[in-house]
């Protein structure tokens, strides 16, 4: 099992659409979780952290299930902005570095 | 003011070739890493220093040689360069090795092509 995995997509979605990406990750001792958003020709920048008890930032909700080892990022109200590739990180076993899916590509449309 | 800088930003080279790749960050971080991204979009640690001292070492060829002159500076020098080594290079930063999970500050990459 690989130590991060993202449905690749593409997701293809019309403005104002909520779309949902889910990730699992294969090490049970990690104990930190992100998003991050990678657009096309960029380097990889925080969306945001994710916690056990689920957090929110405006059209952004994040989960983390440590029991079934699966993150979700939903997106409300989508905008041609979201447009961009989003990653999956967990930390490492010894937590001494970051581990990042291959994320999944999301596409918004007018 | 970039945070994390890099140099060159693109980068094409011959077969056998060495090249060095720069990066300089601006935050006082004590961390830095190297990252490869690959053709498919995999972006994958190679190395890791803390405070000039190189904490994490992935199987990474002994072609690739990371070298922190001080703390806020990271370069990588390749040695022998192969088709493989084709890919992005991203150079990135974080606050301290004690949390290295926290946010981390990427460089905007350096476009490399072996012809």
């Amino acid at each position: 099992r690989k130590e991060v995995e993202q449905d690749p997509g593409p997701f293809n979605v019309p403005e104002g659409a909520t779309v949902a990406f889910n990730c699992t990750y294969s090490n049970s001792a990690s104990q930190s979780f992100f998003w991050y958003r990678q657009d096309c020709r960029k380097e990889p920048k925080l969306l945001m952290s994710v916690y056990s008890s689920g957090n929110e930032d405006g059209r952004f909700t994040a989960q983390l299930n440590r029991a079934s080892q699966y993150i979700s990022l939903l997106i409300r109200d989508s905008k041609l902005s979201d447009s961009a590739t989003y990653l999956c990180v967990v930390n490492n076993q010894a937590g001494t570095a970051l581990i990042f899916g291959k994320g999944t590509t999301l596409s918004v449309s007018s | 003011d970039t945070a994390v800088s890099q140099t060159p930003k693109y980068l094409v080279t011959q077969m056998g070739n060495d090249k060095s790749i720069k990066c300089e960050q601006n935050l006082g971080h004590d961390t830095m890493y190297w990252y490869k991204q690959d053709s498919k979009k995999f972006l994958k640690i190679m190395f890791s220093y803390n405070n000039k001292e190189l904490i994490i070492n992935e199987t990474v060829p002994n072609r690739f040689s990371p070298k922190s002159p001080d703390k806020a500076h990271l370069n990588l020098h390749i040695n022998s360069l192969e088709l493989g080594d084709s890919a992005v290079y991203f150079c990135a930063s974080s606050p301290s090795r004690a949390s290295p999970q926290e946010t981390q500050y990427f460089g905007p990459g350096t476009r490399l092509l072996v012809l």
